[in-house]
């Protein structure tokens, strides 16, 4: 079965500074992971995703990822947040047996201080 | 390009009244789903078709129904609807099969709604 573990409800990094948001999963299979963010009162946006490729994965934004299996994690880092990046960020794990059925993290909301 | 479209915005309903919610999308993806957003638990998936004709459950089945009679269409029908249905709901979509790289599925904007 999926499932994935966001570590963090709430980080706050002031403007500038880096941001770890920080994932583990759970995979019967050879996972594919997603970064997905959510702005207030918004839908949702895929941020990076993994799939069995290059473990470091590079997103919009200025985002990315590293996939790690012996650590079974997918960290979402930036090297300097903006106010802009303020929003609520789930990570994600598909379903790899046909369907395309995603599992949702908790969610981690970033907050971004002047 | 409309992506996928999700009707109404809002809703507020009484319990025990039924309502579907529509979701369409023109990309001519066979795999659609649905699934609703609640504080603290992220989005779980409450039911999911692979094409035309072929729906089924996820993890949070219970007091919903679908059907998929076209591949453009994936309404969300609320029987009867109850408060702990209060929820945001999202449709997505993308392409699908087994054994190929993933495809990034698409969300509607979602829509709101409030069960009294």
């Amino acid at each position: 079965a999926q499932s994935v573990t966001q570590l963090d409800s709430h980080v706050s990094v002031s403007e500038g500074t880096p941001v770890l948001l920080r994932c583990n999963y759970s995979s019967s299979y050879s996972p594919s992971l997603f970064w997905y963010v959510q702005h207030p009162n918004k839908g949702l946006q895929l941020l990076l995703k993994y799939t069995s490729a290059a473990t470091l994965v590079k997103g919009i934004n200025g985002f990315e990822a590293e996939f790690k299996k012996s650590e079974t994690s997918f960290h979402l880092t930036k090297p300097s947040a903006h106010m802009s990046d303020a929003a609520e960020y789930f990570c994600v794990v598909s379903e790899q047996t046909g369907a395309n059925n995603l599992f949702f993290g908790t969610g981690t909301r970033l907050t971004v201080i002047p | 390009n409309a992506g996928v479209t999700q009707t109404p915005k809002f809703q507020v309903l009484k319990t025990g009244q039924s309502m579907t919610l529509q979701c369409a999308q023109d990309m001519n993806h066979e795999y659609m789903s649905w699934y609703r957003q609640d504080p603290g638990m992220g989005l779980r998936l409450i039911h999911y078709s692979v094409g035309a004709g072929i729906t089924d459950q996820g993890e949070v089945p219970n007091g919903y129904n679908v059907s998929r009679s076209t591949t453009e269409d994936f309404p969300l029908r609320l029987l009867s609807a109850a408060p702990s249905q209060t929820s945001v709901y999202f449709c997505a979509s993308s392409y699908s099969g087994s054994g190929i790289p993933y495809n990034e599925q698409f969300f509607g904007p979602g829509t709101r709604l409030t069960v009294l």
